[in-house]
């Protein structure tokens, strides 16, 4: 089975500060894209980034950033300039392998808290 | 657009009780998705439907059951509840097969209890 792993179960980080967050994951997929969601506390869950693993740059969103090594299975997530809207629980999401990119698997989940 | 719905929002039920999980989406997805999220185990998926038609298991499919009415719509069925199905519920849809870059987009969840 293909596993996701999400190293950091609670993180804090200072308002204005740069905070990064880790996933390895493990799948058997050629071509594939990886996510990460994040799950403020109203429950919904909202795209914060993708990475497409053929590309060699890493993606960002204004200010969140992969740092992606393909190589490795690592795809963390660094949020620059942390807002206390950014308080939520972070997921990283890899496709389930086996023909199985119609199936995502996540971490369990990294809780991140910006203080003021 | 509305995107994902589901209903309802809450539920509580006994053992034994029997729900049905309603699930629809608007943005005239293929795929539709049901997971189950609790405390320290992120999303497990229940069951998915490629297409109008299909069905199948995903990692945690005991005790459960599925319909893909149609195109928009995903129903989740428990026919017996017992108090291991409390969890929240999130439905989740997704544009095409085949296309790697899309995402799932998710409803608004249901918190289940089973007393």
């Amino acid at each position: 089975a293909q596993t996701v792993t999400q190293s950091q179960p609670e993180m804090s980080v200072q308002e204005a500060e740069t905070v990064t967050l880790s996933c390895t994951y493990d799948t058997s997929e050629n071509n594939y894209y990886l996510f990460w969601y994040k799950q403020p506390p109203s429950r919904q869950m909202i795209l914060v980034i993708r990475q497409e693993a053929y590309k060699q740059q890493n993606a960002t969103e204004n200010r969140f950033s992969v740092n992606f090594q393909k190589a490795a299975k690592s795809f963390s997530l660094k949020i620059s300039d942390s807002q206390l809207g950014d308080t939520a629980m972070y997921f990283c999401a890899s496709p389930a392998g086996q023909g199985g990119s119609e199936k995502l698997v996540f971490g369990k989940g990294t809780k991140l808290t910006v203080n003021p | 657009n509305a995107g994902v719905t589901q209903t309802p929002k809450f539920q509580v039920l006994k053992t034994g009780q029997s729900m049905t999980l309603q699930c629809a989406q608007d943005m005239n997805h293929n795929s539709m998705y049901w997971y189950r999220q609790d405390p320290g185990m992120g999303l497990r998926l229940i069951y998915y439907s490629a297409s109008e038609g299909t069905t199948d298991k995903g990692e945690v499919p005991n005790g459960y059951n599925v319909s893909r009415l149609n195109k928009r719509e995903f129903s989740l069925r428990l026919e017996s509840a017992a108090p291991s199905q409390t969890s929240v519920y999130f439905c989740a849809s997704r544009k095409a097969r085949g296309h790697h870059e899309d995402e799932q987009f998710f409803g608004p969840g249901t918190r289940l209890t089973v007393l």
